[in-house]
């Protein structure tokens, strides 16, 4: 089984429709992440939390909300979806031991807008 | 704004042959470099990283060159297999403050090395 899982793998939505990307997490990790993948722009930090009651935003939080139920769960939301979120999102995890820790990433959700 | 520039955005490579990825960072604040691979349908994984405080550290066929000076650093990978072909991306972090514990990632390099 997978250490870091996201929900849904793929989804194909419309324009204005409310999204919720889920991840979850068995690594025992306190230190999560949501990432955006657009070709040719690399992996942009949409949002991270260090624990349960820590939410910081990234650099492109703009359109895009995030809730950390527990220590394992933390769920992304697009409250009215639109075409430029089109993208490959990832969910990351890293463990609070010092800070070099690598992050350890889910096999990403396939997001489409029409 | 991107802090941290790769290139090329893609790279053919003979099986046999030497790849070779470059990045370019602007904040001296950096301090922590790592690079990721990434396989079709999967998420980035570490690879191999480095600190700023050596030049050059080596694991198996993956070598990272780091110039300090210049605020650049490359991934090599020596003998290059079909199985290297992959995205890779280089990253950065810094220690301290709020930015603790992130990385800001360069844009991608997808790499095709040809039997």
């Amino acid at each position: 089984d997978a250490d870091v899982t996201q929900t849904p793998r793929n989804r194909i939505t419309k324009t204005g429709k409310r999204i919720m990307l889920e991840c979850s997490q068995t690594k025992g990790h306190d230190r999560m992440y949501w990432y955006r993948q657009d070709p040719g722009l690399g992996l942009r930090l949409i949002y991270y939390s260090f624990d349960v009651k820590d939410i910081n935003k990234g650099e492109i939080s703009d359109g895009y909300s995030v809730s950390r139920q527990a220590q394992a769960k933390f769920s992304l939301s697009l409250e009215s979806a639109i075409p430029n979120q089109t993208a490959l999102y990832f969910c990351a995890t890293s463990d609070r031991t010092g800070d070099r820790q690598p992050q350890h990433f889910g096999d990403g959700t396939r997001l489409s807008i029409l | 704004q991107q802090q941290v520039k790769q290139s090329p955005q893609s790279l053919i490579v003979q099986k046999g042959g030497i790849s070779i990825i470059n990045c370019a960072y602007e904040n001296t604040a950096f301090d922590y470099f790592p690079w990721y691979q990434q396989f079709p349908g999967k998420g980035p994984a570490l690879l191999i990283a480095i600190r700023p405080d050596v030049s050059e550290k080596k694991e198996g066929r993956f070598t990272i060159s780091f110039n300090k000076s210049a605020k650049q650093f490359s991934l090599h990978i020596m003998d290059s297999q079909p199985g290297d072909s992959a995205t890779y991306f280089c990253a950065a972090s810094m220690a301290g403050g709020t930015s603790y514990g992130k990385l800001t990632f360069g844009q991608g390099t997808i790499l095709t090395v040809h039997p």
